[in-house]
């Protein structure tokens, strides 16, 4: 039984599209996350939210766009999609936030990549 | 500069070997440390967590943590084949946003 769960796996898209990334977690957890992961692993944080409220929003362009309809569930759209949002997507659930926090649970990924 | 720096590899070493990978971090705030293991097309999953400075052991893994040096360790012994696999750091504050390192990829050679 699958605790973070991303859809979907793969996602090949043009240049100028627009597309969502979904995900669930099953853990009970209150706060989820979105990483970006370049072609070089590294993994930056892009969102945040604790119960449904946007708690970390970094420096990504407002093309992104994050949604929260319940503790469940946080998906990612992305509008007019370049060449270098190509990467992968990395959904992640904790409980608490703060100094309780717990680890991250991480999803397997997104592969994004636009042509 | 980067919050965390890890010497990305790759590294490869034969079955049964002792296995040490390093990060050091610039912002003396850190108090939450940890590892994660990433296989290929997966995404990490925790491996170590660690509160301040010391030591902590799991089975063939023991993490170390210097906060006065700014630099953690994790250390694999009698590492396995099924030990390949990219292995990053990772720290934060009391705040939500987690910090990574880069990674290091490791090949254990049976």
């Amino acid at each position: 039984d699958t605790a973070v769960s991303q859809t979907p796996k793969y996602l090949v898209t043009q240049m100028g599209n627009d597309k969502s990334i979904k995900c669930e977690q099953n853990l009970g957890h209150d706060t989820m996350y979105w990483y970006k992961q370049d072609s070089k692993k590294f993994l930056k944080i892009m969102f945040s939210y604790n119960n449904k409220e946007l708690i970390i929003n970094e420096t990504v362009p407002n093309r992104f766009s994050p949604k929260s309809p319940d503790k469940a569930h946080l998906n990612l759209h992305i509008n007019s999609l370049e060449l270098g949002d190509s990467a992968v997507y990395f959904c992640a659930s904790s409980q608490g936030s703060g100094a309780r926090n717990s680890p991250l649970h991480f999803g397997n990924g997104t592969r994004l990549t636009v042509t | 500069q980067k919050e965390v720096e890890q010497d990305p590899g790759p590294l490869s070493v034969p079955e049964g070997a002792i296995v040490s990978l390093n990060c050091t971090y610039s912002n003396s705030a850190f108090q939450y440390f940890m590892w994660y293991r990433q296989y290929s097309r997966k995404g990490p999953e925790l491996l170590m967590y660690t509160y301040s400075s010391g030591n902590k052991e799991d089975g063939r893994f023991t993490a170390q943590v210097d906060k006065s040096s700014k630099y953690i360790s994790l250390f694999i012994r009698d590492s396995q084949p099924s030990d390949s696999a990219t292995y990053l750091c990772a720290m934060k504050t009391g705040a939500n946003n987690l910090f990574f390192g880069t990674g290091t990829r490791l090949t254990v050679i049976p």
